[in-house]
């Protein structure tokens, strides 16, 4: 499935480096998410965009900047990070269906390594 | 806030085996229930959901799910495991968030599924 495609796939970076992880979505969705999967903790929540707007900021550092320019593209900046942000970034979108009757659709990741 | 338990970390059976996932959640109002699959290196992919309707719910690849409200559960079964069927398998809980109308996904921590050829 290519429906949300992310890059990189993969990403080393050190302390002091700035980088962008990009999300696409090609499911005409009107929302679109930023989880961090770590291993054997639950999927962390850490923004929701809904038509560009932000709606969701779940107590992220600010290290961590979102940016949605459109529906259909999501950005996630990283500047100075640490090495516990190390983890698998995911994306997702969802057509923002009320009602909790949404489903979100996920891209395959970005595994990032914080030296 | 609702909290997603998943009761098993690791799960190791043997091909043609039958599996099942305990899934429990917290939130006492109307849920949306959702089972990703999570195939070594590949992308979360939905294996079924619930809305509303037959508690029995179907999926791809021969999986179903039964929600039983009254126990707050969810859980995943499949008569018969195939090798590759091996993944990670996570519950999710759709529920509106503590004083809001706002829905919020909510994931378990997963289960790893093992199968032995």
């Amino acid at each position: 499935e290519t429906g949300v495609t992310q890059t990189p796939r993969h990403l080393v970076m050190g302390m002091t480096n700035k980088k962008s992880l990009k999300c696409e979505q090609h499911l005409g969705h009107n929302a679109m998410y930023w989880y961090k999967q770590s291993a054997k903790k639950p999927l962390e929540l850490m923004f929701v965009y809904s038509l560009e707007e932000r709606v969701e900021n779940n107590s992220v550092p600010s290290r961590f900047s979102p940016e949605c320019p459109n529906s259909s593209h999501l950005f996630l900046h990283l500047h100075t990070l640490q090495p516990e942000d190390s983890a698998l970034y995911l994306c997702a979108s969802s057509p923002r269906q009320a009602g909790g009757h949404d489903t979100q659709y996920f891209g395959p990741g970005t595994r990032l390594t914080v030296l | 806030a609702q909290s997603v338990s998943q009761h098993n970390h690791h799960v190791i059976l043997s091909e043609a085996a039958s599996l099942e996932l305990g899934c429990n959640y917290s939130y006492g109002g109307t849920v949306n229930l959702f089972w990703y699959v999570q195939y070594p290196g590949q992308h979360l992919q939905l294996l079924l959901k619930y809305f509303s309707g037959d508690p029995l719910v179907k999926g791809i690849k021969g999986f179903e799910a039964e929600f039983i409200k009254s126990k707050f559960s969810f859980n995943l079964r499949k008569p018969s495991v195939q090798w590759s069927d091996t993944a990670e398998y996570f519950c999710a809980v759709n529920a509106p968030a503590a004083g809001s109308n706002d829905y919020k996904l909510s994931f378990g921590a997963g289960t790893t599924v093992t199968v032995r050829a």
